[in-house]
């Protein structure tokens, strides 16, 4: 069974400040998505990758498949990035998910 | 740009009823989802579909669950004999193949009384 831990839970920043998120994995994945919650609730999709590193403006994801590891970095957080963010590791046949973690970035 | 619906945005029943969510998937798309979320918990997969057959299931999914397209656009989750534990918000997903983003709806919140 597929573990997917996400660290910090909750994280606070001022505007401007470099974000990282973490999320590791306990079993092999075909690739791993990282989403977007807003407090009404919906989900976007922000990043599916397997391999390297993806960057989509302000946000970068990485991926290292041989440590099971990946991140989430936002350069120059804006308040609009207030958000749960949550990573989930995609194994052949399902979508599996990490508790999230709560952004808040401050004006 | 196309996008996944879904109906109603809200639902409230009483335990025993059985209820009936819709999505509608992105046109072209072949692999459908459904996800739920209890309050304060993570998503959590329920059930995948393509080729009109459920090519994987959780454990949540029980016999209460079942999926259908019952025609060319609509993909719907029914769950027969509703308990308080199926309170959660329920998300349909899609995409063109299964290493692919999968595109989500906005999600119907169903509240069993």
């Amino acid at each position: 069974k597929n573990e997917v831990e996400q660290s910090p839970q909750n994280l606070t920043a001022q505007e401007g400040e470099f974000i990282t998120i973490n999320c590791s994995y306990s079993v092999g994945i075909s690739a791993l998505h990282w989403l977007q919650q807003h407090p009404g609730g919906g989900i976007v999709s922000l990043f599916m990758l397997s391999s390297g590193k993806k960057k989509h403006g302000r946000l970068i994801a990485t991926i290292n498949i041989q440590e099971k590891h990946s991140s989430l970095h936002i350069t120059a957080s804006h308040p609009r990035d207030s958000a749960v963010y949550i990573c989930a590791a995609l194994t052949p046949r399902q979508l599996t998910f990490g508790s999230g973690t709560q952004l808040t970035v401050l004006p | 740009e196309p996008e996944v619906t879904q109906t109603p945005s809200h639902q409230v029943t009483q335990m025993g009823q059985e209820v009936i969510l819709r999505c509608v998937p992105i046109s072209n798309h072949l692999y459908f989802y459904w996800y739920r979320q209890i309050l304060g918990q993570k998503v959590e997969f329920l059930v995948s579909f393509y080729n009109n057959e459920i090519s994987e299931k959780s454990e949540i999914f029980d016999d209460q669950f079942s999926v259908e397209r019952p025609d060319g656009s609509n993909f719907t989750l029914k769950i027969r004999s509703t308990k308080l534990e199926d309170s959660a918000m329920y998300f349909c997903a899609s995409n063109g193949d299964r290493q692919e983003t999968q595109y989500f709806g906005p999600g119907t919140r169903l509240l069993v009384l």
